[in-house]
């Protein structure tokens, strides 16, 4: 079946430490974005990536890097520079040629201890 | 830039009744989408509806459709005949479409729906 999956579903992390987010895609769409979510508000932009190898920085990409190395995979990884790293963490992904619709993975939800 | 004002936090309807979800936006772009997504307590996005700005006609998926208001700016999602499935929370979003335009969502901060048996 197509669709966006995520790995892990839960991830808990010690203060100071990286940690990769994944993102897989067989949708065949060209764009891919991350985004953060945290209790009771919105969805706001870290990056996203247009095409592969290349990427743009979103509204809160301080503390975060990602890579596109191929079209299917757009992993993020959480840096300790990032200072409230707990919180819920989708990606999607679009580029079909009939809308813009984006299609969202069932997302990581990421815990600081 | 762009911004999507969700002003009702929460929302109550009785199952088998119609609600309707607001959601204003502002935007400089000539050309634009509208988007509602649902999101259940599982925590995953589910597309739900899309009205293009030069559509003439408001979008309809089923029991959702989207009362598109352009000189006020309104995108209401109007769900009928509810049921406790729907229940989850629900964001209004948007993106610019004009050429060289990014292709990132911007998103409201949602409206919470419960409804009641």
């Amino acid at each position: 079946d197509g669709g966006i999956t995520q790995s892990p579903k839960y991830l808990f992390r010690k203060e100071g430490q990286n940690v990769t987010l994944s993102c897989e895609q067989n949708l065949n769409h060209d764009a891919m974005y991350w985004y953060r979510q945290d209790p009771g508000q919105g969805l706001r932009l870290i990056y996203y990536s247009q095409i592969v190898n290349d990427f743009q920085k979103g509204d809160i990409a301080e503390g975060y890097s990602v890579s596109r190395e191929k079209k299917e995979s757009f992993p993020l990884t959480v840096t300790s520079a990032q200072k409230n790293p707990t919180a819920f963490y989708l990606c999607a992904s679009n580029g079909g040629i009939s809308t813009d619709t984006q299609y969202f993975g069932p997302g990581t939800r990421l815990t600081v201890l | 830039a762009q911004k999507i004002t969700q002003t009702q936090p929460g929302m109550f309807v009785q199952e088998k009744e119609a609600v309707t979800l607001d959601c204003t936006y502002d935007t400089s772009d000539p050309s634009y989408g509208l988007f509602w997504y649902k999101q259940p307590s599982s925590g995953e996005m589910i597309f739900l509806i899309y009205q293009g700005s030069y559509d003439q006609q408001n979008a309809t998926e089923g029991r959702y459709s989207l009362n598109f208001q352009k000189a006020r700016k309104s995108a209401n999602l109007v769900i009928s005949a509810s049921q406790l499935g729907d229940s989850a929370m629900y964001f209004c979003a948007m993106r610019a479409l004009s050429s060289g335009s990014a292709r990132q969502l911007t998103f409201g901060s949602g409206t919470q729906l419960t409804v009641l048996p």
